[in-house]
């Protein structure tokens, strides 16, 4: 079974600068799907970016880019010019390319980003 | 992406008795899945729900606790049964959706068992 690993429960960041929240995976597939999710305390939980493993550029919206190692089993978001409403939880989520895997998403732990002014 | 909505947003119930969620999308899907949220905690899968067939429960979780319905490609409804403290979570419902196999989220359904 996958397993997703977030090694930093909270980070912070000053406004306006950068952050990067790291995520691990442990797969023996060599096609899989990522994601970032973020969940603001309102609890909706929001997509943030999609990396596809068999990419190997890099994933960018707006802000927002991941590092993806896939030989590391790597996956880091990196928060480019940090605003007050990026404090959230963020979730790393693995995704198998497998069609009997049954379309599920394995989360990693989570990081609280916290955002100072 | 999809519109998804939730009933009830929060509830407190006392043990033992049960309740009812609903969650409704702006769109037909195939997929719908369930997940529980434990305070400060992490998301877990508690089923897939596809219209027309059974709901496939992860381990750990059963459908005498928590029978799902789908009657329809638009809706489906989860019921935690015989309600304990150990119960009080926020219950989330998503859809999958795009090509890429992206999940979208429910607002949730925060749940406090007396």
């Amino acid at each position: 079974a996958q397993t997703v690993t977030q090694s930093q429960p909270e980070m912070s960041v000053q406004e306006a600068e950068t952050v990067t929240l790291s995520c691990t995976y442990d797969t023996s597939e060599s096609d899989y799907y990522l994601f970032w999710y973020k969940q603001p305390p309102s609890r909706q939980m929001i997509l943030v970016i999609r990396q596809e493993a068999y990419k190997q550029q890099n994933a960018t919206e707006n802000r927002f880019s991941v590092n993806f190692q896939k030989a590391a089993k790597s996956f880091s978001l990196k928060i480019s010019d940090s605003q007050l409403g990026d404090a959230a939880m963020y979730f790393c989520a693995y995704r198998s390319f497998l069609i009997n895997a049954g379309n599920m998403l394995t989360f990693g732990g989570g990081t609280r980003l916290m955002v100072k002014p | 992406s999809a519109v998804i909505s939730q009933k009830p947003s929060r509830d407190i119930c006392q043990r033992g008795t049960s309740l009812t969620i609903q969650c409704q999308v702006d769109s037909q899907v195939t997929m719908m899945f369930w997940y529980r949220q434990q305070p400060g905690q992490s998301l877990t899968l508690i089923a897939t729900a596809n219209q027309g067939s059974e709901a496939t429960y992860e381990s750990g979780f059963v459908i005498d606790k928590f029978p799902i319905s789908r009657p329809n490609l638009t809706f489906s409804t989860l019921t935690v049964s015989n309600m304990s403290p150990e119960d009080s979570s926020i219950y989330l419902c998503s859809v999958e959706m795009g090509p890429f196999g992206e999940q979208f989220f429910g607002p949730g359904t925060r749940l406090t068992v007396l």
